[in-house]
């Protein structure tokens, strides 16, 4: 099994640029989410989907943009990048409300 | 509202010592809590969790951890140290649909 996949694993944008983070589990997971990961900030969450075609918004949520059209998939849009959006990017996913968490491999983006 | 106190960024141990990361926090339902560890530019894998029933729960690599309910304390631990401990370990707790909030982190160095 693959578990999380994410694409691309680096990424340098220059301010303005937009792009899409992909994310996609194999796991037949119901919930997906979005983190960025800072130093000294542990892991912050940006979106997350309870199922195909729920999405909401987390603790850190402007700038980005999420669709959850099919159950495997869940990709991360950014419109347009500002530097403060320089990151680790993980996505996760689960088979409940409360199970644990299981990770991609993390994106990092910086965007100049 | 639900946080997530790590107490210590950095913590240093010798080989063959007792490691014991500090976890604290405070939650308005009753918590699922999680130990997480990062090794470097890896994605963040499950140690240990507790969910229902028995308070002392162990996980991989010979860690446990104790839920204690009257000090709000979830902190983990580990009798003797081996090297390939080394890495960041983070402390989360999740109140329900997957809204989870994630301490900041403590890296652990183990000392030869």
């Amino acid at each position: 099994n693959a578990g999380v996949t994410q694409t691309p694993k680096f990424q340098v944008l220059k301010t303005g640029q937009s792009m899409t983070l992909q994310c996609a589990q194999d796991m037949n997971h119901e919930y997906m989410s979005w983190y960025r990961q800072d130093p000294g900030m542990g892991l912050r969450l940006i979106h997350y989907s309870v199922g195909a075609g729920i999405t909401d918004q987390g603790e850190v949520p402007n700038g980005y943009n999420v669709s959850r059209s099919t159950t495997e998939d869940f990709p991360l849009r950014l419109l347009s990048a500002a530097p403060s959006q320089t990151s680790v990017y993980f996505c996760a996913s689960s088979y409940s409300t409360v199970g644990e968490l299981f990770f991609g491999e993390g994106s990092r983006l910086t965007v100049l | 509202a639900q946080s997530v106190t790590q107490l210590g960024s950095h913590v240093s141990v010798s080989e063959g010592a007792l490691v014991l990361l500090r976890c604290n926090y405070s939650s308005s339902v009753p918590p699922y809590l999680f130990w997480y560890v990062q090794y470097p530019n890896q994605g963040l894998q499950l140690l240990l969790k507790y969910t229902t029933g028995a308070t002392l729960v162990k996980g991989i690599n010979g860690f446990e951890a104790e839920f204690k309910k009257s000090e709000t304390s979830f902190h983990l631990t580990k009798p003797s140290a081996h090297m390939s401990d080394a890495a960041e370990y983070f402390c989360a707790v999740n109140g329900g649909y997957q809204k989870v909030t994630f301490g900041i982190g403590t890296k652990l160095q183990v000392i030869p």
